[in-house]
C-alpha cells in the first residue's frame, strides 16, 4: 500500500511566479491536511480537506494561498505570486476519517529565490 | 487553546543507552490523542508512537515507549537500546475532539546519538 505521494520534492521558483504542489493521499484516505515547516521550526497547520470539501482553512494566509482536492486527481496546494517568507518544506497528511493519525507524505521543499 | 511544549531543544545519547525526551501540552479536553513524529535528515515525517487519551496503558511499539501523565499533561517519549538511525528531530503532537482536524506540534527536540 502506497504512502501519501508528494510531489515534485524539491520546487524554485523566482518571486512573482506560482507554485503549485500536489499531494495523493493513501488508498483509503479521503481527508487530507496541509503543514508548513519554516527552517528551524515546527509544522503549522494550514488547511484541511475532503473530497470536493474545504473544511478547515483557518491556518492559510488570506491571500496568495488556495487549496483544492478534486472529486478526482490530487489534492493541490497553489501558491501565487511567491515572495522569499514562502520559502518552507510544505507537508501533506491524509487520514482515513477525521480525528485520527495523520500519515505524512515526504514534503516539497519551496526555494523562492 | 492547545498548546505543546518540548522543553529540550537538543539532547543527545550514546548507542544502546536509554535515552527520555520530554513533552507537556495544555488542554482543557478530556479526549484526545497524542503522537510522537520523527523527522530524520531525509525530512520525511515518520510516525513513532499514538496514545489515546482515554487509555491507562501507556502505549509500546519496540523500543520506544511512553510515558503518559494524564494529570500532569506530560507525555515523554522513552527510547531504549538507542541506535545510529534514532538520529532525527523529535516532534511531538495533539489532535484534540473539538478541533479534529488539525495536529499542533511542539517545537521538537533534536536527538544526537553516538557511536
Amino acid at each position: 500500500n502506497a504512502g501519501v505521494m508528494q510531489n515534485p520534492r524539491h520546487l524554485v521558483r523566482r518571486r512573482g511566479q506560482e507554485a503549485r504542489l500536489r499531494c495523493s493521499p493513501m488508498k483509503g484516505h479521503s481527508h487530507v491536511y496541509w503543514y508548513r515547516q519554516l527552517p528551524e521550526e515546527g509544522l503549522k497547520f494550514m488547511v484541511y480537506l475532503q473530497k470536493e470539501n474545504i473544511i478547515d482553512e483557518s491556518g492559510m494566509p488570506k491571500e496568495r494561498f488556495s487549496a483544492e482536492f478534486p472529486k478526482e486527481g490530487p489534492s493541490i496546494l497553489r501558491i501565487q505570486q511567491v515572495v522569499r517568507g514562502d520559502s518552507a518544506a510544505y507537508f501533506c497528511a491524509s487520514s482515513p476519517q477525521g480525528w485520527d493519525t495523520q500519515y505524512f507524505g515526504p514534503g516539497t521543499r519551496l526555494t523562492v529565490l | 487553546a492547545q498548546t505543546v511544549t518540548q522543553s529540550q531543544p537538543e539532547m543527545s545519547v550514546q548507542e544502546a543507552e536509554t535515552v527520555t525526551l520530554s513533552c507537556t501540552y495544555d488542554t482543557s479536553e478530556n479526549n484526545y490523542y497524542l503522537f510522537w513524529y520523527k523527522q530524520p535528515p531525509s525530512r520525511q515525517m515518520i510516525l513513532v508512537i499514538r496514545q489515546e487519551a482515554y487509555k491507562q496503558q501507556n502505549a509500546t511499539e519496540n523500543r520506544f515507549s511512553v510515558n503518559f501523565q494524564k494529570a500532569a499533561k506530560s507525555f515523554s517519549l522513552k527510547i531504549s537500546d538507542s541506535q545510529l538511525g534514532d538520529t532525527a528531530m523529535y516532534f511531538c503532537a495533539f489532535i484534540g475532539s473539538y478541533n479534529t482536524d488539525k495536529l499542533i506540534f511542539g517545537t521538537g527536540t533534536r536527538l544526537q546519538v553516538f557511536p
